[in-house]
């Protein structure tokens, strides 16, 4: 049982390009979310999905595009990479959006947009 | 405006002693309040959620304290370990449908030995 993996654990890119963060999870988890934490700041939800077909916009969208396909991955699209948005990219999921379940977070990938 | 604020941002201690972090929210309607654990290059790893009606959880060394009135909750760490070193971050849980979450930007806690 990994948990929740992600892919990769670092990136540079250069202005205007793109690239897509992978992110799967082997728990059977119907809801996940993708979170950046900049320097010294708190995380902030770019997205989550209730389950395959179905995502919505969290918090700081903006730059972004998501999918979910199958229960088990939720991409992450950067389309032309700017420098704010450099940070690290958390992805997390959960077995329901209930109160008190836990969310589950990958080790992250450490982005620099150059 | 709903927030979380940490203190102390930092702080460094010697192996074998004890610390507390402090987490004060604005955030309303309240949940609950996880403590996460994030070694360097990891994620975040929950260490003890408090609801509305509970004043002190324990995990091991870790003990977790609630004051729902005042809107605090704080860390405690005893005995504190090499291990220990990581940032401590407080999340808050407004229960919304969404089960919106808001974060704390961490203590950075570095044990010597």
């Amino acid at each position: 049982n990994a948990g929740v993996t992600q892919t990769p654990k670092f990136r540079i890119l250069k202005i205007g390009q793109s690239m897509t963060l992978q992110c799967t999870q082997d728990m059977n988890h119907n809801y996940m979310y993708w979170y950046r934490q900049d320097p010294g700041m708190g995380l902030k939800l770019i997205y989550y999905s209730v389950g395959a077909g179905i995502t919505d916009k969290g918090e700081v969208p903006n730059g972004y595009n998501v999918s979910r396909s199958t229960t088990e991955d939720f991409p992450l699209r950067l389309e032309l990479a700017a420098p704010s948005q450099t940070s690290v990219y958390f992805c997390a999921s959960s077995y329901s959006d209930r109160d008190y379940n836990e969310q589950f977070f990958g080790p992250g990938t450490r982005l620099t947009v150059l | 405006k709903n927030q979380v604020e940490q203190s102390p941002q930092s702080l460094i201690i010697l192996e074998g002693k004890n610390c507390t972090l402090q987490c004060n929210y604005t955030v309303s309607p309240f949940s609950n309040l996880r403590w996460y654990k994030q070694d360097t290059g990891r994620g975040p790893v929950s260490l003890t959620i408090m609801t509305f009606s509970e004043n002190t959880k324990s995990n091991g060394r870790y003990t977790a304290t609630l004051d729902a009135d005042t809107k605090q909750s704080s860390l405690h760490i005893t005995a504190s370990q090499l291990s220990d070193s990581a940032s401590y971050i407080c999340v808050v849980n407004r229960g919304s449908t969404l089960g919106r979450l808001y974060f704390g930007r961490g203590t950075q806690l570095t044990v010597w030995p």
